[in-house]
């Protein structure tokens, strides 16, 4: 059974800080790693990442695969109200997408 | 709007009745996904089609659930005899066709919520 494994599972920060998301994974056939924000409504994507070392960037957000280590982090620097979601790290192994629990955000103005 | 849409965005049904829930994936997408998200919890994976082929369904899908798609463009999740547990927000997500298995991001619907009281 594939395993995803978000931490922290919550988190509350003030307007500005930085914010590090750990998403670490067990799956037996890996093809990928997504990230989604989820704010009350369906989740939107953020990132996909297959290699490890890469950073991908957009905007304020980024994040890195750790292959090796199984992990995977995801970065949000200079934060913001708009901020405020639950983040969900998926794995893809063959067509299906096994997803955290999901890490809580909230940003305080 | 070009996005998955899904039909209802909620549903409040009795114990013991069927519902069926549709999704319509982004056109050109060839892949059609259903999840099962409850409170607290990320989406449960449930189903997979490739063209109107169903390729691969969750343990979870017991024999009360059915999903088709018969010409391989909108799809429908049908449960039986609904019961309390069935409660959830169920998202449908499409993505687009690559060569082989290759890496592709899956985008989600707005969700149905059901309600089973």
């Amino acid at each position: 059974e594939d395993k995803v494994v978000q931490s922290p599972l919550s988190l509350v920060v003030h307007e500005g800080d930085t914010v590090t998301l750990n998403c670490s994974y067990e799956v037996t056939n890996f093809r990928s790693l997504l990230w989604y924000k989820q704010e009350k409504k369906a989740p939107t994507f953020l990132f996909m990442l297959t290699s490890s070392g890469i950073e991908k960037k957009s905007g304020r957000l980024s994040s890195i695969l750790d292959k090796k280590e199984l992990s995977s982090i995801l970065n949000i620097t200079a934060t913001q109200t708009g901020d405020s979601a639950i983040y969900l790290c998926a794995v893809r192994s063959d067509y299906k997408l096994s997803f955290g629990a999901g890490t809580t955000v909230t940003v305080r103005a | 709007d070009t996005g998955v849409s899904q039909d209802p965005r909620h549903k409040i049904t009795k114990r013991g009745q069927n519902v069926t829930f549709r999704c319509d994936p982004i056109s050109e997408h060839n892949r059609l996904y259903w999840y099962r998200q409850t409170l607290g919890q990320g989406p449960e994976f449930l189903t997979y089609f490739q063209n109107e082929a169903q390729l691969e369904k969750s343990r979870l899908l017991s024999d009360r659930f059915s999903a088709e798609r018969p010409k391989g463009s909108f799809s429908t999740l049908e449960i039986q005899r609904t019961e309390q547990g069935d409660s959830a927000m169920y998202l449908c997500a499409s993505s687009p066709p690559t060569a082989g298995t290759g890496s592709y991001e899956q985008y989600f619907g707005p969700g149905t919520r059901l309600t089973v009281t």
